[in-house]
């Protein structure tokens, strides 16, 4: 079974760029989540989906930063404009609310971004 | 809201010795929590979780965890460390919330594995 895709494995910007970064969970799943990885703050959780629904979005660190899933197969994660301390690695997860009472978080391989 | 205290960003152990990763968690009701690996440029993988029942936990590659209600803990072991183990390990808490469920991270442990 495919894992949660994320693309671009790797983008490299200049600040003041919009940035797109997209994400596949894995298919039956309907809890998708964004988070962000840095040395310094570690791994933060910026915003959650149950079935396409944002649920909490108050780790999202900026309003330069939106997230949609306009399905249950698709999510973005976008930067506008983006500025270097957006530098990261950003995960994509997700998770079976509902039939997993657990919580249990599937990753996928992550997104490194540098933005000059 | 829960919280998770990992004591030691880094640790370090020569091959073949034991491994110990702690981990504290804070939670009002009972836990589900976790253990998860990451290796270098790579997402975070599933090595253990602990739902109910048996309090302690086997998991991949020969880790396991145990469970102590009294101690609030959640410590992860390995007896005999190897080359390949080398990675950051992160205890995890599940919380309950209005909307689901959603897991909050501890801030990590790196752990070294030395000749």
């Amino acid at each position: 079974d495919a894992g949660v895709i994320q693309s671009p494995r790797h983008e490299v910007t200049e600040m003041g760029q919009e940035v797109t970064l997209r994400c596949k969970p894995i298919s039956g799943h309907n809890s998708l989540f964004w988070y962000r990885q840095t040395m310094m703050r570690g791994l933060e959780l910026l915003i959650y989906f149950n079935n396409n629904v944002p649920i909490d979005d108050s780790g999202m660190p900026e309003d330069r930063f939106s997230a949609k899933m306009p399905n249950a197969s698709f999510s973005t994660l976008k930067i506008q404009p983006s500025e270097p301390r957006d530098s990261a690695v950003y995960f994509c997860a997700s998770s079976s609310w509902g039939r997993d009472i657990t919580g249990e978080l599937f990753f996928g391989e992550g997104s490194r971004l540098t933005v000059l | 809201a829960q919280s998770v205290t990992q004591l030691g960003s880094h640790v370090s152990v020569s091959e073949g010795a034991l491994v110990l990763l702690r981990c504290n968690y804070s939670s009002s009701v009972p836990p589900y929590l976790f253990w998860y690996v990451q290796y270098p440029n790579q997402g975070l993988q599933l090595l253990l979780k602990y739902t109910t029942g048996a309090t302690l936990v086997k998991g991949i590659n020969g880790f396991e965890a145990e469970f102590k209600k009294s101690e609030t803990s959640f410590h992860l072991t390995k007896p005999s460390a190897h080359m390949s183990d080398a990675a950051e390990y992160f205890c995890a808490v599940s919380e309950l919330t209005g909307g689901g469920n959603k897991l909050t991270f501890g801030t990590g442990t790196q752990l070294k594995v030395e000749l």
